[in-house]
């Protein structure tokens, strides 16, 4: 079957850096999304990474291993808007989206 | 306005009722959606429209019914809904139905099933 791993809940302070994983088994890969998602709000787009490497923009950073079936965002100099949920989505070989359940984040002062 | 709007943003009802949501999307875009949220899992996608034709249908039972008259809006009529069906129902859109296109979602109706 088709899976998306990604930690349940992080914590992190403002002002440090933060990075959250997700690893995907797939049948097929065409690219992978992360998106943010406020409490109560719509899911928005923040990255979409297809060839491996990093893909940096502002703050937020979205790395790929496609050998490794493995990607991460980093987030620098939190701040406690930064308090989300991230959201990882896999393109499967059929250009279906396949999602993770999300990484709750939780910024402290 | 602008963007993906979704409405009403929050809907209790019983079991015996019938009720629609209702999603619009103001991008221009040739693909719609709809997805169930629940607490902790990953998104289910439920249908997904292009051109306003339908062309996914994810098992979803049948007391929902997605309803397309045209690219820019999408219903999801609802009746004889049971507890579990208690969740975020998240409309969105995209240029393409293929999955290599960003999706621009609504805010969502919180729907509780009494």
């Amino acid at each position: 079957g088709q899976n998306i791993d990604q930690p349940t809940e992080m914590t992190a302070t403002e002002g440090a850096i933060v990075q959250i994983n997700c690893t995907y088994q797939t049948s097929g890969f065409n690219g992978l999304f992360w998106y943010q998602q406020h409490a109560g709000e719509a899911p928005t787009f923040l990255s979409y990474n297809v060839l491996d490497g990093l893909e940096e923009k502002g703050r937020f950073s979205s790395f790929l291993s496609r050998s490794k079936g493995y990607s991460y965002l980093l987030l620098k100099e939190l701040q406690m808007k930064d308090s989300a949920s991230y959201l990882c989505a896999v393109v499967d070989s059929n250009y279906q989206l396949i999602w993770g359940a999300g990484t709750k984040l939780i910024i402290k002062p | 306005e602008t963007g993906v709007t979704q409405t009403p943003r929050h809907l209790v009802m019983g079991m015996t009722n019938k009720k629609s949501l209702k999603c619009e999307q103001h991008l221009g875009h040739n693909a719609m959606y709809w997805y169930k949220q629940s607490a902790k899992k990953p998104l289910e996608l439920m249908f997904v429209y292009n051109f306003k034709e339908q062309t996914e249908n994810n098992s979803v039972p049948s007391r929902f019914s997605p309803e397309c008259p045209n690219s820019s809006h999408l219903f999801l009529h609802l009746h004889t809904l049971q507890p579990e069906d208690s969740a975020l129902y998240l409309c969105a859109s995209s240029q393409d139905p293929a999955g290599g296109y960003e999706q621009y979602f609504g805010p969502g109706t919180r729907l509780t099933v009494t």
